[in-house]
């Protein structure tokens, strides 16, 4: 079964320096989706980022990049220039190209100091 | 526009009371998707609705949780008989369900937070 590995329970970062989110996971597919999405108070789920799994090159979403090292299977998410607003929790998902659910890390809170 | 929208927000319960959670996803998703997020921890996957097609169920975590979608828009998760630990935000989801490209971004709603005494 795919796991999905989130070793980071809290991150801080001060306003406007750019912080890593590690996320690591366990398959044996080789197709796949991963995701980054971020969760504020509100409860409300928003998608951050995703990579497909075929594609080398990593995605990239204005002030939010991944590392995408798939032979080691890592899927850290940078975000630069952080802003007050980029607190809230932080969940990386794998989703299996033929599956329908997706597995979510037990997710990192990020807290941005002004 | 509408994004996908729960209902209702908060909901508390007796142990051993029944309660019906409702989700609308957005117009036109053939994909639903619903979630169990406990205290402090990620989302758990529970079941799976895509068109007419028998759902996946795989991951109802006993025969106390069924799911429904009629017509293939709104959904209800069910719980019978409560149980203290069935406390957790119940979170739903809807994509497009195309294979590839954006049918793959799943859109959640706000969830409901469902409290059992």
């Amino acid at each position: 079964a795919q796991t999905v590995t989130q070793s980071q329970p809290e991150m801080s970062v001060q306003e406007a320096e750019t912080v890593t989110l590690s996320c690591t996971y366990d398959t044996s597919e080789s197709d796949y989706y991963l995701f980054w999405y971020k969760q504020p108070p509100s409860r409300q789920m928003i998608l951050v980022i995703r990579q497909e799994a075929y594609k080398q090159q990593n995605a990239t979403e204005n002030r939010f990049s991944v590392n995408f090292q798939k032979a080691a299977k890592s899927f850290s998410l940078k975000i630069s220039d952080s802003q007050l607003g980029d607190a809230a929790m932080y969940f990386c998902a794998y989703r299996g190209y033929n599956n329908n659910d997706m597995r979510f890390g037990a997710g990192t809170r990020l807290t941005v100091k002004p | 526009g509408a994004g996908v929208s729960q209902s209702p927000s908060n909901k508390v319960t007796e142990k051993g009371k029944d309660v019906e959670l409702r989700c609308d996803p957005i117009s036109g998703h053939t994909a639903l998707y619903w979630y169990r997020q406990s205290l402090g921890q990620g989302l758990e996957f529970l079941i799976y609705f895509q068109g007419n097609s028998a759902p996946d169920k795989s991951g109802l975590p006993s025969d106390r949780f069924s799911a429904e979608r009629t017509g293939g828009s709104v959904s209800t998760l069910t719980i019978q008989r409560t149980q203290q630990e069935d406390s957790a935000v119940y979170l739903c989801a809807s994509s497009s369900g195309l294979a590839g490209g954006r049918g793959n971004e799943q859109f959640f709603g706000p969830g409901t937070r469902l409290t059992v005494l």
